[in-house]
């Protein structure tokens, strides 16, 4: 069975710094992952999806993500964090009908 | 249009109340998942409706009951629920078939049992 790893419980940032989220899946097969957004109280958002080709995957907001097959990982970056990224944010990866989730990363942004 | 709706957005019911949470959506998606999150934790899927048939239910107690009238519509029916079941509840959808594409998720309904 597919599972994510997600790291680090809480980060907290300063604002207009660099941002690693990291996180790690296991599955068998070539892995459909995704990573998701989530301000409190809201519904999810796509922030970006890897599915095959290029490993460095460009998604909304400014974030990037990085699939490395040989370390099971698909990090998120962002060069320069605003405040309004503070957020809970979620990996996947998908198979057959269903998401697995991470536990999630929460990102806290100081002035 | 990438919208998924949900209503309503708040729902406080007693525990014998009955009462149904709706989902929307108008992307030509064929699959839609009903979904249940706790404070601080991922959501967890409970059902997963795939071209209007039911296609996974995580062993969901029978006080949920879901429901796809149509492509574009899926509706929860909640009935003597307990307290432990107050939770947000995602509806998402996706294109369907096999392939796991990207999930698109609405707002989510706040439920509180009382």
């Amino acid at each position: 069975a597919q599972s994510v790893t997600q790291p680090d419980i809480h980060i907290t940032v300063s604002e207009g710094a660099s941002l690693e989220l990291r996180c790690n899946y296991s599955y068998g097969a070539t892995p459909y992952l995704f990573w998701y957004v989530q301000s409190p109280g809201q519904g999810l958002q796509l922030l970006l999806k890897y599915f095959s080709g290029d490993t460095l995957v460009q998604g909304i907001k400014g974030f990037e993500a990085e699939f490395k097959r040989s370390q099971s990982s698909f990090n998120l970056r962002k060069p320069s964090v605003h405040w309004s990224d503070a957020a809970e944010y979620f990996c996947a990866v998908g198979a057959a009908r269903a998401l697995t989730f991470g536990s999630g990363t929460r990102l806290q942004v100081q002035p | 249009d990438t919208e998924v709706t949900q209503t309503p957005k708040h729902l406080v019911m007693g525990m014998t109340n009955k009462k149904s949470l709706k989902c929307e959506q108008h992307m030509g998606h064929r699959a839609m998942y009903w979904y249940k999150q706790k404070a601080k934790k991922p959501p967890e899927l409970m059902f997963v409706y795939s071209y209007e048939k039911l296609s996974i239910n995580e062993s969901v107690p029978s006080r949920f009951s879901p429901e796809c009238p149509n492509s574009s519509l899926l509706n929860l029916h909640l009935h003597a629920l307990q307290p432990e079941d107050s939770a947000l509840y995602l509806c998402a959808s996706s294109q369907g078939g096999r392939t796991p594409y990207e999930q698109y998720f609405g707002p989510g309904t706040r439920l509180t049992v009382t």
